[in-house]
């Protein structure tokens, strides 16, 4: 069994829709939780970060985290076709720990 | 501000051959990673760099591949020889270690095919 779990999709919406990707994990170490987004033939880039439990809202992107049930959501309200990514959910154990484990990764679509 | 750059962005290679990948760090960044990435997963660390030292390198199959980074700042990944199910993407990334801050940044990675 993988450490981070994430369903690859992909994942096709229309423009304007509201999208929810979701990872799970087993290893409760982990305490900051992450979500990269990826273009096609480009390097994963950090778009959102959070440590612990809780929400975090960045404009149209709001990232849930729940320990309790080792689950983590990222939102995408209004969502454009630049939105059009790969999106790898990412876990590490501290603040200064350099080893991420990355998800799969979920392949998103916005139809315009 | 120049990302992290990496060369070849392509390589295409026959089984047995050797190939050498380059990367060139955000400036001032002293921790460099490589990563490999197959096809519909996420990266996974091969080798992590502090300054010159190879920190973390327990993921690297060392009978095959073998990296360095002179003088703390470039570096290089090596394989010999490559092997059909090395084909993948290989990401170079970057990072200023300091307490609670170590957001690393990626490089657009070599995509390599062994044929």
């Amino acid at each position: 069994q993988k450490e981070v779990e994430q369903d690859p999709g992909p994942l096709s919406v229309p423009e304007g829709a509201i999208v929810s990707l979701n990872c799970t994990y087993s290893n409760s170490a982990f305490q900051y939780f992450m979500w990269y987004r990826q273009y096609s033939r480009k390097g994963p880039e950090l778009l959102m970060y959070t440590y612990s439990s809780g929400n975090k809202e960045d404009g149209r992107f709001t990232a849930q985290v729940d320990k309790s049930s080792k689950y983590i959501s990222l939102f995408i309200r209004d969502s454009q076709p630049s939105d059009s990514a790969t999106y790898l959910c990412a876990m590490i154990t501290s603040s200064s720990a350099s080893k991420i484990i990355f998800g799969s990764g979920t392949r998103l679509s916005i139809r315009p | 501000e120049a990302g992290v750059v990496q060369s070849p962005r392509y390589k295409i290679i026959e089984k047995k051959q050797p190939v050498a990948f380059w990367c060139n760090p955000i400036s001032g960044h002293n921790t460099l990673y490589w990563y490999l990435q197959n096809l519909g997963q996420g990266p996974e660390l091969l080798i992590r760099y502090e300054n010159e030292e190879a920190v973390d390198d327990s993921q690297l199959p060392k009978d095959r591949f073998s990296a360095e980074r002179l003088k703390g700042v470039d570096s290089t990944l090596k394989i010999q020889p490559a092997e059909l199910g090395d084909s993948a993407v290989y990401l170079c990334a970057s990072s200023f270690s300091q307490a609670g801050n170590n957001e690393q940044f990626f490089g657009p990675g070599t995509r390599l095919t062994v044929l």
